[in-house]
C-alpha cells in the first residue's frame, strides 16, 4: 500500500532560519511527486514536480529535492509569509489520483 | 472564470439530510476530482472525470457518495443520509489535460453535519 509520511507534523521558525520539510514515500512506479502550499481555509496551491531521484527546483526562497526514498523542501530565510501547510503527494500507476502526506505546519514568526 | 470555484463555501446539514456541492472548474479544464480533507489531514481521493466520463471513483467511501459531471464541465458530489463522519471539506480540483497534474484546487466546501 502507498504510503506518504510528512515530517515534523509542524514547526516554528524565526525569520531568517532556515530548514527543510520531509516527505517520506513507499510507493512503487513512481511518476512524480508534487509539493503544494495549503493557507488556512483555502486549497492547496500548486508548488513543484519532481518526476526522478536527483532532480531539484527552485522558487523564490523555496527548493524541493527528490531521492529514491524521500523529498525534502528547504526553505531559505523564511518570513512570515511563508506560514502555511505544506503537503506533499505523489502520483503512481496508471491511475490519476494522487496520494497526499498529513502535511507540515510551519508557523514562520517575525 | 480565473479560478475553480465551489458552492457554497460553508453547508451545515442534519444527520440524514441530503446535500449537493458544486464545482466549477477553470473553462476547458478536461480532468476533475473529488478529495475529501479531514481536519488536520492531507486531502483523500474521491474521483476523478475526464470530461463527462467517471474514470476512477475508487475514493467513494460508500454509496451514499454519487458525483455527475454531465456536460463535461460542472461538477456536483452529492452525499445522501449524511453521517457525522461525512464532515469534512470537500475539494475540488481541475487541470487542463489527462497529463497535467499541476491541478488548480478550489477553496472548498466545508461541511458539518450535525
Amino acid at each position: 500500500e502507498d504510503q506518504v509520511t510528512q515530517s515534523p507534523e509542524a514547526l516554528r521558525l524565526q525569520e531568517g532560519e532556515s530548514s527543510s520539510l520531509n516527505c517520506s514515500y513507499t510507493v512503487s512506479g513512481l511518476r512524480g511527486l508534487f509539493w503544494y502550499r495549503q493557507d488556512p481555509g483555502k486549497g492547496p496551491e500548486f508548488l513543484f514536480t519532481l518526476y526522478s531521484a536527483g532532480e531539484e527546483k527552485e522558487k523564490e526562497r523555496l527548493k524541493a529535492t527528490l531521492t529514491k526514498k524521500e523529498s525534502f523542501l528547504h526553505i531559505t530565510a523564511p518570513k512570515p509569509e511563508d506560514s502555511a501547510t505544506y503537503l506533499c503527494a505523489v502520483l503512481r500507476g496508471a491511475g490519476n489520483m494522487l496520494t497526499f502526506g498529513g502535511g507540515t505546519r510551519l508557523m514562520v514568526k517575525p | 472564470g480565473a479560478g475553480v470555484s465551489q458552492s457554497p463555501r460553508y453547508k451545515v446539514a442534519k444527520r440524514g439530510q441530503d446535500v449537493a456541492l458544486r464545482c466549477d472548474p477553470i473553462s476547458g479544464h478536461v480532468s476533475l476530482f473529488w478529495y475529501q480533507q479531514a481536519l488536520g489531514q492531507g486531502p483523500e481521493f474521491l474521483t476523478y472525470f475526464q470530461n463527462e466520463a467517471q474514470l476512477d471513483k475508487s475514493g467513494l467511501p460508500s454509496d451514499r457518495f454519487f458525483a455527475e459531471r454531465p456536460e463535461g464541465s460542472v461538477s456536483t458530489l452529492k452525499i445522501q443520509r449524511t453521517q457525522q463522519e461525512d464532515s469534512a471539506v470537500y475539494l475540488c480540483a481541475s487541470s487542463v489535460d489527462s497529463h497535467n497534474y499541476g491541478y488548480t484546487f478550489g477553496s472548498g466546501t466545508r461541511l458539518t453535519v450535525v
